[in-house]
């Protein structure tokens, strides 16, 4: 079955404990992208790639890192996290760019 | 900078009528157009995509229209069912590499 995965679903964590949550597609996609998603504002993109060893930062990058060292995964690290890092995130991946996204089931972060 | 306006108030429509959302945009020039379904704590599902040089794209019971000259979509749901409720996302798409979502219409179908 054609889909993107991410792990953890939910999470508690602390102020300062460095996290990472993990994102997998079986597609073959070339882009993929994390996105956060908070009352009020919207989806908001955090980063993007466009293909393996390229990445890129989108809208609100400040407080998280990236990488993509296979075409499938995509992890978001949060190297010192905090409260306003509470949030729903979000990986989606697509053929390219302009091509339909699809979307993971989402990670619920709460850091305290 | 690049604005997106949805409705930002949710949208109540009878069952079996046409429900009608608007995305306007500024500051772009989108080669494409998307939208989105979403409901609460999941995932956007893709819905339909656009492109500039076409003015209207349909999909079964749904049908988009694409004005770069009033920089607006509309997006249209026909004969209306209560499944239809959720929340719809635009997102207009320049040629550089981000992506930006509209804040998206909650829209409410009444049985």
């Amino acid at each position: 079955e054609a889909q993107v995965t991410q792990n953890p679903r939910y999470l508690i964590t602390v102020t300062g404990k460095k996290l990472t949550v993990t994102c997998s597609q079986n597609m073959n996609h070339e882009y993929m992208s994390w996105y956060r998603q908070d009352p009020g504002l919207g989806l908001r993109q955090i980063y993007y790639s466009m293909n393996v060893e390229v990445t890129d930062k989108g809208d609100v990058p400040e407080g998280y890192k990236v990488s993509r060292k296979e075409k499938r995964n995509f992890p978001l690290i949060l190297e010192s996290p905090s409260p306003n890092q509470t949030s729903l995130y979000f990986c989606a991946s697509s053929l390219g760019r302009h091509n339909e996204q699809f979307f993971g089931p989402g990670t619920r972060l709460t850091v305290l | 900078s690049q604005k997106i306006e949805q409705n930002s108030e949710a949208l109540n429509i009878q069952e079996g009528k046409t429900a009608t959302l608007t995305c306007n945009y500024t500051n772009y020039s989108p080669a494409y157009l998307q939208w989105y379904r979403q409901d609460p704590g999941r995932g956007p599902v893709f819905l339909l995509l656009i492109r500039e040089n076409e003015k209207e794209k349909r999909k079964e019971r749904l049908k988009v229209t694409f004005d770069t000259t009033l920089k607006q979509s509309l997006f249209h749901i026909t004969a209306s069912q209560p499944a239809d409720s959720a929340t719809y996302l635009c997102v207009p798409m320049n040629r550089d590499d981000k992506i930006i979502f509209g804040k998206g219409t909650r829209l409410h179908i009444l049985p």
